[in-house]
């Protein structure tokens, strides 16, 4: 079973609406991290934000938010007020601590946003 | 500015040539990793090291080796390059505390395998 799923292989989203891009994870830890990462087309890779598993509030990164629901295991990414710069490559990713006790990331196979004016 | 750098960011080579990346940091960060990025695959995890002399395989490291002597360098070695090898490399580093260890990343390297 994937640990990252990324169900969206593309979005469109209007410039100044808001979007949400999906992620839902599988851990069996209880100590774990989810991350953002964008890649824009000159592809670099651009840490967005992070939620730890025992944050009880959902972060938030200026026009980012992560809607963190745990009982669900799901770690979308809304992004508010779209703009044309915000077209990228999202990846979202899990940090657990693995059998050798070093933790790691895991990735998505992310998703495409295209924002149109 | 504290930064991660790789060279080269482009390099052609041959197949059963033997291929270094490099990667630095100067962040100080304690973590070091190196990825491959492939077409509907995502990024995925080659090795990492937690500290000078600690090495670890990752996903997929088969053909892939590294060696960590000092806190800010980790070259990455293709010992006989492979076409399957053709891909985007990234390198990211994170420091050991607890909480977040949020890695950051190189601008990576594109690497051709002919």
């Amino acid at each position: 079973a994937q640990k990252i799923t990324q169900t969206q292989p593309g979005m469109f989203v209007q410039e100044k609406e808001a979007v949400t891009l999906d992620c839902t994870y599988d851990t069996s830890d209880q100590s774990y991290g989810l991350f953002w990462y964008k890649q824009p087309s000159s592809g670099e890779m651009i840490f967005l934000i992070y939620q730890g598993s025992y944050d009880e509030q959902n972060a938030t990164e200026g026009r980012y938010s992560l809607n963190f629901q745990k009982a669900r295991k799901s770690a979308n990414l809304v992004i508010s007020a779209s703009q044309l710069g915000d077209s990228a490559m999202y990846f979202c990713a899990m940090r657990e601590r693995g059998n050798s006790g070093y933790s790691t990331l895991t990735f998505g196979k992310g998703t495409m946003l295209l924002v149109s004016p | 500015d504290a930064e991660i750098t790789q060279s080269p960011r482009h390099k052609i080579t041959e197949t059963g040539r033997q291929v270094t990346l490099a990667c630095h940091q100067t962040w100080n960060h304690n973590n070091m990793f190196w990825y491959r990025q492939d077409l509907g695959h995502g990024l995925r995890l080659i090795h990492y090291s937690y500290g000078v002399q600690d090495t670890n395989k990752g996903e997929v490291s088969d053909g892939y080796s590294v060696s960590r002597s000092n806190t800010e360098d980790l070259p990455l070695t293709l010992e006989s390059a492979a076409s399957s090898q053709t891909s985007v490399y990234f390198c990211a580093s994170s420091e050991s505390r607890r909480g977040r260890e949020t890695q950051y990343f190189g601008p990576g390297t594109r690497l051709l395998v002919l």
